[in-house]
């Protein structure tokens, strides 16, 4: 079966800090790489995806792939409030995406 | 900006009982799935569905689950007699004609069976 596993939470950060999301996937042949931030209730709202190795930013968002060791991870800089929530990884195989459980993540003033 | 949207919000309804779930997928999007997820759990995939036939399914979509895109619009999830376990909530998804790309999903149904 395939897995999807995320450092467990709760992960706490002070505001400004850089957030550390990280995951890791068993199967060797999947293809692209979401990461989704869930607020308590909502549905998942995609922050990033890549699907290459090596590093891919949006603004204050960093994706980064390794293929090879099977680990994809999110960087938040410059970490506000407002990015308090659940963040998941998920992990595509030809459409179909197999989510991990979540880390959640806490920003304090 | 083309979402994904969903009705109900919020059903709630007597186990044993049917309950349709709809969705409306982006309009140009070719594939289009349902995930649930229990309180307090991972999401979890349920159906795939392209040129209207299951293209995947998972354990949890057994013989009281059936999805149906009646009208070249909607995209609705039956669940035929349902049981208390069935309490999650239900989202629908749905992506372009690349399946590497993201998928959107739409707000979700509150689903509760008492």
């Amino acid at each position: 079966q395939k897995e999807v596993e995320q450092n467990s939470g709760p992960l706490s950060v002070p505001e400004g800090a850089i957030a550390s999301l990280n995951c890791t996937y068993s199967d060797r042949g999947s293809q692209s790489f979401f990461w989704y931030r869930q607020y308590s209730g909502k549905s998942p709202e995609l922050i990033m995806f890549i699907y290459s190795n090596g590093d891919k930013e949006d603004g204050r968002f960093t994706a980064q792939l390794n293929k090879a060791s099977q680990y994809v991870s999110l960087l938040i800089r410059d970490s506000q409030p407002s990015d308090s929530a659940t963040y998941l990884c998920a992990v595509n195989d030809a459409g179909k995406s197999t989510f991990g459980d979540g880390t959640t993540l806490t920003v304090k003033p | 900006e083309p979402e994904v949207t969903q009705t109900p919000s919020h059903q709630v309804t007597q186990m044993g009982q049917e309950v349709i779930l709809r969705c409306v997928p982006i309009s140009n999007h070719l594939y289009f799935y349902w995930y649930r997820q229990i309180l307090g759990q991972k999401v979890e995939f349920l159906v795939s569905f392209y040129n209207n036939e299951i293209s995947e399914k998972s354990e949890i979509f057994d013989d009281q689950f059936s999805v149906e895109r009646p009208d070249g619009s909607n995209f609705t999830l039956k669940i035929r007699s349902t049981k208390l376990e069935d309490s999650a909530m239900y989202f629908c998804a749905s992506r372009d004609s690349n399946v590497n790309t993201e998928a959107f999903f739409g707000q979700g149904t509150r689903l509760t069976v008492v």
